[in-house]
């Protein structure tokens, strides 16, 4: 079946712009994570959405991050007036029900945005 | 000092050699333990996950966990070209919130 998938999967963009980052989860599943993953480095968790509201979403690093998950399904990540040090891969991983401590995540590609 | 330390590595190792893979970390909380393998440009794929401290083998895979000295380890047997990958460790006190390792680059060469 299909799996997490995330677009665009490249992102170039100018200092100052908006940009938007989609995941679309593994069909089922309620659990939905956002992660950012800079070079050298693991994930760094950001928000966690159980079905439409975001349970924690004490990773996100700024109020210039924003994330929604209107219908339970797609998610969005929005990033307002870009800065330099937003250049990562953007991962989105899904599980299904969430916080289920033996809960397999599975995740996307990633989108990586470059920040000019 | 950072929750998970790993060694990034590189670490090359010939074909068919016994690949150990290593973490520590700091929060006594922490209960639940896992090992993730990630291709490059690819998302991290589970490879194995435990609870608590203990053994837990699946195929050439061994997980070890000790949480009297805070310290997880990743052994591959008769490691293969396929292997090559960057390992992240990865764990949790409970819930949702995974906290992950830098990765260590494993090169298996033919």
């Amino acid at each position: 079946g299909a799996g997490v998938s995330q677009t665009p999967s490249n992102k170039v963009t100018e200092k100052g712009k908006y940009v938007e980052l989609r995941c679309d989860p593994i069909s089922g599943h309620t659990a939905l994570y956002w992660y950012r993953q800079s070079l050298g480095q693991g994930p760094e968790f950001l928000i966690y959405f159980q079905g439409t509201g975001a349970a924690d979403d004490s990773g996100l690093p700024n109020d210039r991050f924003f994330a929604v998950r209107p219908e339970g399904s797609v998610s969005t990540l929005k990033i307002q007036r870009t800065e330099r040090g937003d250049s990562a891969v953007y991962l989105c991983a899904s599980s299904l029900m969430g916080g289920g401590y033996q809960e397999t995540q599975y995740f996307g590609p990633g989108t990586r945005l470059l920040v000019l | 000092q950072k929750e998970v330390e790993q060694d990034p590595g590189p670490l090359s190792v010939p074909e068919g050699a016994i690949v150990s893979l290593n973490c520590t970390y700091s929060n006594s909380a922490f209960q639940y333990f896992m090992w993730y393998r990630q291709y490059s440009r690819k998302g991290p794929e589970l490879l194995m996950y435990t609870y608590s401290s203990g053994n837990k083998e699946d195929g050439r895979f061994t997980a070890q966990v000790d949480k009297s000295s805070k310290y997880i380890s990743l052994f591959i047997r008769d490691s293969q070209p396929s292997d090559s990958a960057t390992y992240l460790c990865a764990m949790k006190a409970g819930g949702f919130k995974t906290i992950f390792g830098a990765g260590t680059r494993l090169f298996v060469k033919a």
